[in-house]
């Protein structure tokens, strides 16, 4: 079985710029999940998909970062303009529903200079 | 968000020895989960615990869900060096997911 995909592993931009994020959760999860990850600390959630419904984005700063999944499998995050303290690790996990497990991707490690 | 409090926040060893770390919470939750991450890549899950007091094993690792519902423990026996990445633990409450701080974990051989 498949895992959890992501793109790109890296991505490097100046700041003001915008950039883009994108995600395939594992065949059949209805939870996605996007993921800010600081050097040295733990996840921290930006957005809960159920299926295509943003149900939990209250941690997601709505003045630069917006998501969507459409047809309630791909996912994509954006951030636009990018400021130089978005430079993290952005994961994305999906989980089959009910809170009982959630298995995460490879991540995009964004680089702001 | 909630955040976890695991410990130790890191963790030098010796090959062969065993080791542990644990978490705790003010807030009950229904699972615990504990994961690995290596260097460039997203954590990787373990262990996956689903009842209070439940005691789980995968290979080398055990891991123990607590009867509070408030902690979990990670325990790695005859550790070897692939064991070295950073170890955390995870809380559900549904769907969502608190993760903790992190054990960072080095073998020498």
């Amino acid at each position: 079985e498949a895992g959890v995909v992501q793109s790109p592993r890296y991505k490097i931009i100046e700041k003001k710029q915008p950039v883009a994020f994108w995600c395939n959760p594992i065949s059949g999860h209805n939870t996605l999940y996007w993921y800010l990850q600081n050097l040295g600390q733990g996840p921290e959630l930006l957005i809960r998909y159920e299926n295509e419904e943003a149900v939990d984005d209250s941690q997601l700063p709505k003045d630069r970062f917006s998501a969507e999944r459409l047809k309630g499998v791909d996912s994509t995050l954006k951030i636009q303009p990018a400021e130089l303290g978005d430079s993290a690790v952005y994961l994305c996990a999906s989980s089959p529903g009910g809170g009982d497990t959630q298995y995460f991707g490879p991540g995009t490690r964004l680089t702001v200079l | 968000g909630q955040q976890l409090n695991q410990s130790p926040q890191s963790m030098f060893i010796q090959e062969g020895e065993d080791v542990s770390m644990n978490c705790t919470s003010s807030s009950i939750f229904n699972t615990w989960l504990w994961y690995k991450q290596e260097p460039g890549e997203g954590p990787v899950l373990l262990i996956a615990l689903y009842k209070a007091g439940e005691l789980t094993s995968n290979g080398r690792l055990t891991a123990q869900f607590g009867i509070t519902r408030k902690d979990s423990f990670l325990n790695i026996s005859a550790s070897i060096p692939s064991d070295v990445g950073i170890y955390f633990c995870a809380g559900s409450t549904g769907n969502q997911f608190y993760f903790g701080t992190g054990t960072s974990l080095t073998v020498i051989p």
